[in-house]
């Protein structure tokens, strides 16, 4: 099962920021969070990943909070092409070969 | 960046025969390599788990005599679906793992297999 809650799905208006939210309360100390995006009938494309710091990549921002129980991915300047299903998952980084669980992941719609 | 290849990009064949799928890590070596499998509206699944030089490690209910994985190289796994049925139509998505990325995975672009 997916360690992850987010919501199923989210409109945001072209050009301005989308917070996606993602719960993740039951994350290990040695987990870290990946954010994955997937436009339709491709493969998903990796965003940004996260241990306990923010983050920041010429894609997208990622907000941990203090206790690590929850995140936010940040698309500063929403375009018609972020529109996609993204993936927030949690997984160990320990040597490789851990598997990535996805869940229903949120549909982000941008609006024209 | 981090580039995936999958060959092909999409196949039809008829019942019974077998498909062969390609996936290259194109600028890193990955000694993991992953396969998922996707039906419409629904998430990645995951298939198996390959691992350079050694036997796929599969999951619960794939059948491993149907699936066969092969990862013979650092930069290079198969997956064969042997005796093919429209059952088997789905997408298939492989990913490379990057152990210098904090075992990030890279997606390939996925091939769609339709069975006639």
């Amino acid at each position: 099962d997916a360690k992850t809650t987010q919501p199923p799905s989210m409109d945001c208006a072209e050009g301005r920021a989308a917070n996606l939210p993602c719960n993740h309360s039951t994350i290990s100390g040695n987990e870290y969070v990946y954010w994955y995006r997937q436009i339709h009938s491709q493969g998903p494309q990796y965003i940004i990943h996260g241990l306990k710091n923010n983050e920041t990549n010429e894609m997208a921002s990622l907000i941990i909070t203090e206790d690590r129980k929850s995140s936010t991915l940040i698309l500063p300047h929403a375009t018609l092409r972020d529109t996609a299903v993204y993936y927030c998952i949690v997984k160990v980084s320990n040597f490789g070969n851990e598997k990535l669980t996805f869940g229903t992941g949120t549909r982000l719609t941008i609006i024209p | 960046g981090a580039v995936v290849s999958q060959h092909p990009s999409w196949v039809i064949c008829k019942s019974g025969t077998s498909v062969k799928i390609e996936c290259r890590s194109l600028d890193f070596q990955a000694t993991t390599m992953f396969w998922y499998r996707q039906f419409p509206k629904q998430s990645l699944m995951l298939m198996a788990t390959s691992n350079e030089g050694s036997k796929a490690t599969y999951e619960q209910g794939v059948e491993k005599d149907k699936f066969l994985i092969n990862h013979a190289s650092l930069t290079l796994s198969t997956l064969t679906v042997t005796s093919a049925h429209p059952e088997d139509s789905s997408f298939y998505i492989c990913s490379a793992e990057r152990l210098d990325v904090a075992d990030t995975q890279y997606f390939g672009p996925g091939t769609r297999l339709t069975v006639l």
